[in-house]
């Protein structure tokens, strides 16, 4: 069966240091890949998606990028904290492109 | 493009009542619609989906339909119980699309 890990589950950063989320997705190949952000009591927010190794789409254009070097690994990254990049993030996999999606447990970033 | 509506919340429900969260949406194509669902601290799981026009999704007692005349997927059930407390979330896919379009999330809350 497939399952999907995120690291850490939370994380305290000072403003201005890097970022680096990873998840990873066993038990599929070729997966479409996810990052979302959900800030407190609010929806979520489509951060980037890759349908395939080195291809990246963003959907948000501020000081977070993500990465796919390997098939089933996605990386979400910052050079330097913002504080209002606290939030939940999300990875979410899915088969299809147009496929229901299957959520990481997430993780809690708080940006002090 | 591609938008979901929800209702918007809080709702707040006795245990065994009715429930019903409404979702309505605006796409180009036939999508497939789907409900989700995020208990407390924890990513979001698929609840049900429906792929094409009258397609009726259910599971854990839940149903949606999918109705093309209405542009519409409401969330029902009929007795809900203290451990449906959830954030719920109306979601639709175009085929071949990279991306899914979440609706904004109703908070439910059931009290004994």
């Amino acid at each position: 069966s497939q399952t999907i890990h995120q690291w850490p589950a939370t994380l305290v950063q000072p403003v201005g240091s890097p970022l680096s989320l990873e998840c990873t997705v066993e038990g599929t190949s070729n997966p479409n890949l996810y990052w979302y952000r959900q800030a407190a009591g609010r929806g979520l927010q489509l951060l980037f998606y890759s349908v395939g190794i080195g291809q990246i789409s963003s959907e948000v254009p501020q000081n977070l990028s993500a990465s796919r070097p390997q098939d089933r690994q996605f990386i979400l990254s910052s050079k330097k904290l913002l504080l209002s990049d606290s939030g939940f993030y999300l990875c979410a996999w899915s088969v299809l492109a147009g496929g229901e999606q299957y959520f990481g447990p997430g993780t809690r970033l708080t940006v002090t | 493009g591609n938008s979901v509506t929800q209702m918007e919340g809080p709702v707040t429900l006795s245990e065994e009542a009715f429930l019903t969260i409404n979702c309505t949406y605006t796409a180009t194509g036939y999508p497939s619609l789907f409900w989700y669902v995020q208990y407390p601290g924890e990513g979001l799981q698929l609840l049900l989906k429906a792929t094409k026009a009258d397609d009726k999704g259910s599971n854990k007692g839940f149903e949606a339909t999918y109705r093309k005349e209405t542009t519409s997927f409401h969330l029902e059930k009929g007795s809900v119980q203290v451990s449906d407390s959830a954030v719920y979330f109306c979601a639709l896919a175009n085929t071949n699309a990279g991306k899914s379009t979440f609706g904004d999330g109703t908070t439910l809350t059931v009290k004994p």
